[in-house]
């Protein structure tokens, strides 16, 4: 298993282009998550997926948006990039096992540079 | 609203010597707690967990917490420093139940560094 894979690994835009940040993962969980990890300041929810066919806000989710395609696919798109959208993007995945907290299993990050 | 606070955003150890690595949290309600560590360059993979039962929890590499109550801590510990224990840590709360089910709240991190 891959577990959870992220694309691109890396991506330099220029302020205002749009991209789409892919994530995928093969262990047929239920749930998938977006965060941003800056300096000093931990992650951060982005948006989420309990499940196949919702999403919701997370904590700073102001300039994305989210599609949960299918089960295994959750992407991340940023519109119209600003510099402060500038970080380490990751993806994660969890079961959502109601008989106890679900680990959340974490893909490698994209690490989006906004000039 | 959850929030977590860890003691020092650096943490620095000789090889061989007791690592602690401090994490204060508050919620509304009892919580699920998690440590998590990040290698450079890598995501984050799961140390060890607090759900329910035993309040010292072991996890890989020979980590340690200790979920108390009382003092909304969960401490994470390894009683003999490694030089491959050298990473970010992050200490992590989620709400059972409720609307908030499922997501993690994180601390800043706190960067371990192991000298020779």
């Amino acid at each position: 298993n891959a577990g959870v894979t992220q694309t691109p690994k890396f991506q330099v835009l220029k302020t205002g282009q749009s991209m789409t940040l892919q994530c995928a993962q093969d262990m047929n969980h239920n749930s998938m998550y977006w965060y941003r990890q800056d300096p000093g300041m931990g992650l951060r929810l982005i948006y989420y997926s309990a499940s196949e066919g919702t999403t919701d806000k997370g904590e700073v989710p102001n300039g994305y948006n989210v599609s949960r395609l299918n089960k295994r696919e959750f992407s991340l798109r940023l519109e119209s990039a600003a510099p402060s959208q500038t970080s380490v993007y990751f993806c994660a995945s969890s079961e959502r096992n109601r008989g106890s907290q679900e680990t959340q299993y974490f893909g490698p990050g994209t690490r989006l540079l906004v000039l | 609203a959850q929030s977590v606070t860890q003691l020092g955003s650096h943490v620095s150890v000789s090889e061989g010597a007791l690592v602690l690595l401090r994490c204060n949290y508050s919620s509304s309600v009892p919580p699920y707690l998690f440590w998590y560590v990040q290698y450079p360059n890598q995501g984050l993979q799961l140390l060890l967990k607090y759900t329910t039962g035993a309040t010292l929890v072991k996890g890989i590499n020979g980590f340690e917490a200790e979920f108390k109550k009382s003092e909304t801590s969960f401490h994470l510990t390894k009683p003999s420093a490694h030089m491959s224990d050298a990473a970010e840590y992050f200490c992590a709360v989620s709400e059972p139940g409720g609307t908030s089910y499922g997501k993690l709240t994180f601390g800043q991190g706190t960067i371990l560094t192991v000298h020779p």
